[in-house]
Order: structure tokens, then sequence, then C-alpha cells
């Protein structure tokens, strides 16, 4: 089975500084990557996905995330945070699970805190 | 109004009791999920249907039931809710293949007392 592991249940930036929220997958084959928000009281929403196109990928809100297949991780970044980007992250794997179905293996996130 | 939506969004019950959680989408969407969301652990799956009549166990399916009927709703019954089924639920619908990205609902607030 895959795991996702997210270090740092908590990160706290401040507001116009580089975020970065880390996520390791275990896996011997290159994987389809996601990355998810969820702000207070919302469903998941996408912010990025590998799809084993190019390595960096450009999600929305200026997010953006590099798969290293060396160091098995997929990172996502920002440049200068925003107030806004206040809000819980999920770093999320596909895993074959019968019927021909792909599910998601989640990290158990990270919340992300934007100090003024 | 097209997308995934869920009901009810909050629902308080008492140990014992059956609860049934709706799902339904309007993207005609092959597969449908149903997670858990508990603090610490991230989003977990229970069931999931790869098409109308076919489902099946993900992570943590012990004390609930599922069915799909139609190809549009999935819905999730608690048979004998208890109180470690407290949670946030939510369902989710992808059309095919592994790099498809899964559309999620606004999710279920449930708390059994």
């Amino acid at each position: 089975a895959q795991s996702v592991t997210q270090l740092g249940s908590h990160v706290s930036v401040s507001e116009g500084a580089l975020v970065l929220l880390r996520c390791n997958y275990s896996s011997s084959v290159p994987p389809y990557l996601f990355w998810y928000v969820q702000y207070p009281n919302q469903g998941l929403q996408l912010l990025l996905k590998y799809t084993s196109a190019a390595t960096l990928v450009k999600g929305i809100n200026g997010f953006e995330a590099e798969f290293k297949k060396s160091e098995t991780s997929f990172h996502l970044t920002k440049p200068s945070a925003h107030m806004s980007d206040a809000a819980e992250y999920f770093c999320a794997v596909t895993e074959k699970i019968g019927g021909g179905a792909d599910g998601l293996t989640f990290g158990k996130g990270t919340h992300l805190i934007i100090q003024p | 109004d097209a997308g995934i939506t869920q009901s009810p969004r909050y629902k308080i019950t008492e140990t014992g009791r059956q609860v049934t959680l709706m799902c339904h989408q309007t993207w005609s969407h092959s597969y449908m999920f149903w997670y858990r969301q508990d603090l610490g652990h991230g989003l977990r799956l229970i069931y999931y249907s790869a098409a109308a009549d076919i489902t099946d166990k993900g992570e943590v399916p012990d004390g609930y039931v599922v069915s799909r009927s139609k190809t549009e709703n999935f819905p999730l019954t608690l048979e004998s809710a208890t109180r470690s089924q407290t949670s946030v639920y939510f369902c989710a619908s992808t059309h095919s293949g592994s790099s498809n990205e899964q559309f999620f609902g606004p999710g279920t607030r449930l708390t059994v007392l």
C-alpha cells in the first residue's frame, strides 16, 4: 500500500514570504501525485497534479510543485504568501484499489498559517 | 446545478440510529468514492464504486453500507451509528484513469451523541 508523509502538521509563514509544504511518497514506480487545498468548511479543491509530463508542475493561485523521483518527493511552493492562502493542504498519490479503479491515498494534511 | 452535492451538510444523531448520507453528481462519472476526514488522519477511503451496481470496500469500511443503483447517486449508510463515526464525510467522483483528478463534494459533518 502507498503511503504519503507530509512533514509538519502546521506551517506558519509571514505574508509575502516563501511557502514550502513538504510531501514524500512511497512508491517503486512513478505515481500520479496531487495537491489539494481545503478552505474552512469546504470540500477539497485541486491545486495541481503530476502525471509524468513535466516534473515542475504549475497550479492555481501561484502554487507549483516539483516531482523528484530520486527523493520520492513532491513539495509544494509559492514564492510569496498571501493571507488568502491560509488553509489545509493535502498531498495525495494514486493507488490501484481493484475493479479498475484508482483511489487516492492522502497525507495527514498541513495547516498553513499566514502571519500578517 | 452541475457538480457534486451532498446532503445533509450537518447531521446530529444518537448512538444506534441508522443514518444515510446522500451524494449526487451530474457529470455521469463512472467512479465514486466515500472518504472520512478525521484530525490527524487526513482522508481515509471508506467505500468506492466503479459503476452502477459495482461497489467495493476501502480502507475503513466497517460499520458502513453503500449502494449504487444509479450512476449519479452513491448513498452511504451507517446501519447503527457509533460515537467513533463522528467525522466529516466527503463524497468524490472521477471519470476514469489514474491521472484524472477526483472532484469532491462539500462534505457532511456528522455528530453521533
